[in-house]
């Protein structure tokens, strides 16, 4: 299995409402990353987990809340957004640097996310 | 801080080859990733340099310079569907990123029949 799986693909929710956004791997990769991406945009680092462990936070709003529960998964939770949260959100996943197969890293498809 | 630099926009004729610029500033360069991504999808891995010279892969080549912090991806007998945004990223182990990519802006790049 060389994918990360996101789901869901699309997600419209209000500005209320409380949601997660869901990344799994089977690559045995220990580094898992949530981006945000607009249009025409480059992907921005929001959060890095290595080891199971959050090592990196982009200062990113306390609306957005990662999870990951075990090496394979990470969530990404949602509460209270705005419409200018709306985006295509990305998960990836990599064995950290200090491994000795570091090489590249692997996106899932993405979130469309839409904040109305 | 990094300083990611590539061109907006480029063109080219299908089945030549085009030459898309990347340059960088970072204090603890661990890496330079060129990724492909097409409107609406995820970024797919195309070519990693850490140490100076050119990788080749297929129609695709990347080369790297960290005395001038500068690197090229070459595209060879364009197609189509190439057509595409290409991103260069650097993987800084100095930055508050840690080691997670940080990408440039992305070149856009439109082939032509």
């Amino acid at each position: 299995d060389t994918e990360v799986t996101q789901t869901p693909k699309h997600l419209v929710m209000g500005m209320t409402n409380k949601k997660s956004l869901k990344c799994e791997q089977h690559m045995g990769h220990r580094a898992m990353y949530w981006y945000k991406q607009k249009a025409k945009k480059p992907p921005e680092l929001m959060f890095v987990y290595s080891y199971e462990k959050l090592s990196i936070n982009e200062s990113v709003p306390s609306r957005f809340s990662p999870e990951c529960p075990n090496s394979s998964l990470l969530n990404l939770h949602l509460h209270a957004l705005q419409p200018e949260d709306s985006a295509l959100y990305l998960c990836a996943s990599s064995h950290p640097p200090r491994d000795r197969d570091n090489y590249g890293y692997t996106f899932g498809s993405g979130t469309r996310l839409t904040v109305v | 801080g990094q300083n990611i630099d590539q061109p907006t926009e480029m063109t080219a004729t299908e089945g030549a080859i085009v030459q898309i610029n990347c340059t960088y500033q970072t204090s603890g360069f661990n890496g330079l990733f060129w990724y492909q991504q097409h409107a609406g999808e995820a970024p797919t891995f195309l070519s990693y340099n850490v140490l100076d010279g050119l990788e080749e892969k297929g129609r695709f080549s990347s080369f790297l310079s960290r005395s001038k912090g500068y690197s090229y991806l070459l595209l060879k007998e364009l197609q189509m569907k190439d057509s595409a945004s290409y991103l260069c990223a650097v993987r800084d182990i100095d930055s508050n990123s840690g080691y997670a990519l940080n990408f440039g802006k992305g070149t856009s790049l439109l082939v032509t029949p």
